[in-house]
């Protein structure tokens, strides 16, 4: 079954290291996103790349910092920099296409990666 | 970006239909209403979207205001698997817009 994967499930990691999280998709997906998600909030953007070797910045992308060199996979690496990691991150895919077709602009995401800071 | 407006929570009793709205009072003439929803630890799962008229699923119905101010996502009959935390948002079709604004929703319990 089409899917996206992200590990790992939960982490923990010191202060002042840095970590990266994974996220893969099988869906043939062109845009992938990462989001945050702090308890009791809603989800808000890190960041999203439409295309290979290309993304943007989303509205906290302070402190982290992505890749996309295959359709495939976007990681995403928490550094030092940021202030407060702890929290449940999201990744996401969507294909591209009119929003009036079935299925398209529908986000897909993966069941999520805790990451814990001690 | 056009934002919505949820209520904080709900209840209903299991089998019974629920009524779950959004207003969206400044929404544009391109934007889609989307609903997703967010299970206990897991990640948001799709549940239904349109632009106009009203739509349905396998999993809900999607009723549209005439002026598309407002919507409602409906369970005809909720079961406790429907627990959950309910988003409306709205998608800017015209702008290519990327980012879909998720907001804190509405939390339903259902209560057997």
């Amino acid at each position: 079954d089409g899917g996206i994967t992200q590990s790992p499930k939960y982490l923990f990691r010191k202060e002042g290291q840095n970590v990266t999280l994974s996220c893969e998709q099988n869906l043939n997906h062109d845009a992938m996103y990462w989001y945050r998600q702090d308890p009791g909030q809603g989800l808000r953007l890190i960041y999203y790349s439409q295309i290979v070797n290309d993304f943007q910045k989303g509205d906290i992308a302070e402190g982290y910092s992505v890749s996309r060199e295959k359709k495939e996979s976007f990681p995403l690496t928490v550094t030092s920099a940021q202030k407060n990691p702890t929290a449940f991150y999201l990744c996401a895919s969507r294909r591209r296409g009119r929003g009036g077709s079935p299925g398209a602009n529908v986000l897909t995401f993966g069941a999520g990666s805790r990451l814990t800071v001690l | 970006d056009a934002k919505t407006t949820q209520p904080n929570s709900m209840e209903s009793n299991e089998e019974e239909p629920v009524h779950l709205p959004c207003n969206h009072s400044t929404i544009s003439g391109t934007d889609y209403i989307h609903w997703y929803r967010q299970l206990p630890s897991q990640g948001p799962e799709y549940v239904i979207h349109g632009l106009t008229s009203n739509v349905n699923n396998r999993m809900a119905s999607l009723a549209i205001a005439e002026d598309r101010k407002s919507s409602t996502l409906i369970l005809h009959r909720a079961t406790l698997r429907d627990a959950a935390v309910y988003y409306c948002i709205l998608r800017q079709e015209a702008t290519g817009a990327n980012n879909l604004f998720f907001g804190t929703g509405t939390r339903l319990t259902v209560i057997p």
